[in-house]
C-alpha cells in the first residue's frame, strides 16, 4: 500500500505564476520529508527538505510546507520558469529507516 | 569524472537470464541504494548497503541479489530475470544515514522479453 501519495499525475502552469505540488502520507511516524526533481533520462536530484519540527522551509524560489495534522506537504515554486518543467517526487522517512517515495507529479511550465 | 555512474544505460534480456547492473560512485559515500521506478509506484527501494560487506533488504528485494566488496561499487544482479522486472533502475548514494539527501545515478532501463 502506497504510504506516500501524489494524487496529481500532472500539472501545467504559466511561466511566472506559482506552481503548487501536493503530497499526502499515511504513516504518522514519518518525520523527515524531501522533494526531488527529475528530468527525462536523468536520475532524481535533491531539491529541498523539511523535518517534522518545522512547518516551512524556504530555498530561493522553492518553499515546502508541512501540515502534520493533515499529513500533507506541498512544494511551492514562485515564480515558475520553463526550466522547472520536470517530474517532482516527494519522499518521507521515519528517522533511521528507508525513504518512501510518491508516484511523482509531472510539471509543465508554459512560456 | 566524480559522481555516480551506472552501466549499462539500456539493457534488453530474455526471461530466465542472469543480468547484472553496475553502480559506481567516486565520493566514498558509506551508503548506497538500489531503487526501481515503475509507473504508478514511484521509486521503490530494492536493497541498500551501509558499508562494504553490509547489505540489507528494502521494500521489494525478491528476485534480486546485491554485493558490496568495495565501498565504491554496488552491483545489482537479477539471478533469473522475469518480465515483471522490466523497469528503470536507479542507484543512489549518501554520506550517511543521518544525512538524508541521496545522490542518484542516471538510471538503467531494463527490458525483459
Amino acid at each position: 500500500d502506497q504510504q506516500v501519495k501524489q494524487n496529481s499525475p500532472s500539472l501545467s502552469v504559466q511561466e511566472g505564476r506559482i506552481s503548487i505540488l501536493n503530497c499526502d502520507y499515511t504513516n504518522s511516524m514519518f518525520d523527515y520529508f524531501l522533494w526531488y526533481k527529475k528530468y527525462p533520462a536523468e536520475g532524481p536530484t535533491f531539491l529541498i527538505s523539511i523535518s517534522s519540527i518545522k512547518d516551512k522551509n524556504e530555498d530561493g524560489r522553492f518553499t515546502v510546507f508541512l501540515n502534520k495534522s493533515a499529513k500533507h506537504l506541498s512544494l511551492h515554486i514562485v515564480p515558475s520558469q520553463p526550466g522547472d518543467s520536470a517530474v517532482y517526487f516527494c519522499a518521507a522517512s521515519d528517522t533511521g529507516n528507508q525513504f518512501y517515495f510518491g508516484t511523482g507529479t509531472s510539471l509543465t511550465v508554459i512560456p | 569524472d566524480a559522481g555516480i555512474t551506472q552501466s549499462p544505460r539500456y539493457k534488453i534480456t530474455e526471461t530466465g537470464r542472469q543480468v547484472t547492473l553496475m553502480c559506481h560512485q567516486t565520493w566514498s559515500h558509506s551508503y548506497m541504494f538500489w531503487y526501481r521506478q515503475d509507473l504508478g509506484h514511484g521509486l521503490r527501494l530494492i536493497y541498500y548497503s551501509a558499508a562494504a560487506d553490509i547489505t540489507d533488504k528494502g521494500e521489494v528485494p525478491d528476485g534480486y541479489v546485491v554485493s558490496r566488496s568495495k565501498t565504491e561499487n554496488f552491483p545489482l544482479t537479477l539471478e533469473s530475470a522475469t518480465r515483471s522486472q522490466t523497469s528503470v533502475y536507479f542507484c543512489a548514494s549518501s554520506e550517511s544515514w543521518a544525512i538524508y539527501e541521496q545522490y542518484f545515478g542516471p538510471g538503467t532501463r531494463l527490458t525483459v522479453t
